[in-house]
């Protein structure tokens, strides 16, 4: 199966800081999301962006499908930026199947 | 506008029980699907829901099995608990042709 590696695993900011995750997939995709887990569990749409860029506030996010990554961009990070980052994919003859990475957790320090 | 719900928040089980999780989809979305999170990992995709049926099924036993209502809810079931069912169970929906999916806050299951 498709098969998809965030990097890094671990990410500690001081608060001001800018950042980039990226996400690699081993396959085309018709589907890529990222999503923000917080302390809570609870997953939250940052993007939907199987190609382009796209800004949302402080977030922007960048993928490249003929070269398989995706990046997501965080600027100015603040304490409630803390948490778990994911990337999510589906492929493109399969789109009941959402594979997600490993994540990056990331810690913003005040 | 609510968002996709699940209930319960958390649930605490012994071996070889059987529980029932539950799911409403964000309003005018009819496809349901169900994630399984062990601790520290990213969430695994267990079935979807479209249209009361099955759809796509990931790589997860017999044990686990769903059903979906004509109001587009959704149910999870998994039988004979093992240790190792203990996860954060997550549910997303999403409307027909779109694929953007929205997940409800999680069930914690805990088998002792």
């Amino acid at each position: 199966g498709i098969q998809v590696e965030q990097s890094p695993p671990d990410l500690i900011l001081q608060e001001g800081a800018n950042s980039t995750l990226r996400c690699n997939f081993s396959d085309s995709v018709n589907n890529l999301q990222w999503f923000h887990q917080n302390p809570w569990g609870q997953l939250i749409n940052l993007f939907y962006i199987p190609s382009g860029t796209k800004q949302n506030g402080r977030l922007s996010a960048t993928t490249v499908a003929t070269e398989r990554y995706s990046l997501l961009y965080i600027s100015s990070s603040q304490t409630t930026d803390s948490g778990v980052y994911f990337c999510a994919v589906e492929r493109s003859y399969n789109n009941n199947d959402m594979r997600f990475g490993a994540g990056t957790r990331l810690t913003v320090k005040p | 506008d609510a968002g996709v719900t699940q209930s319960p928040t958390h649930l605490i089980k012994t071996r070889g029980q059987q529980v029932t999780l539950r799911c409403s989809p964000k309003s005018g979305h009819d496809t349901v699907s169900w994630y399984q999170q062990a601790l520290g990992q990213g969430p695994q995709f267990i079935f979807q829901y479209y249209e009361e049926e099955e759809r796509q099924r990931g790589n997860f036993p017999d044990r686990f099995s769903g059903h979906q209502f004509p109001n587009y809810s959704s149910e999870l079931n998994v039988n004979a608990l093992l240790l190792g069912d203990s996860a954060l169970y997550l549910c997303a929906s999403s409307r027909t042709n779109t694929d953007t999916q929205y997940f409800g806050p999680g069930t914690r299951l805990t088998v002792l």
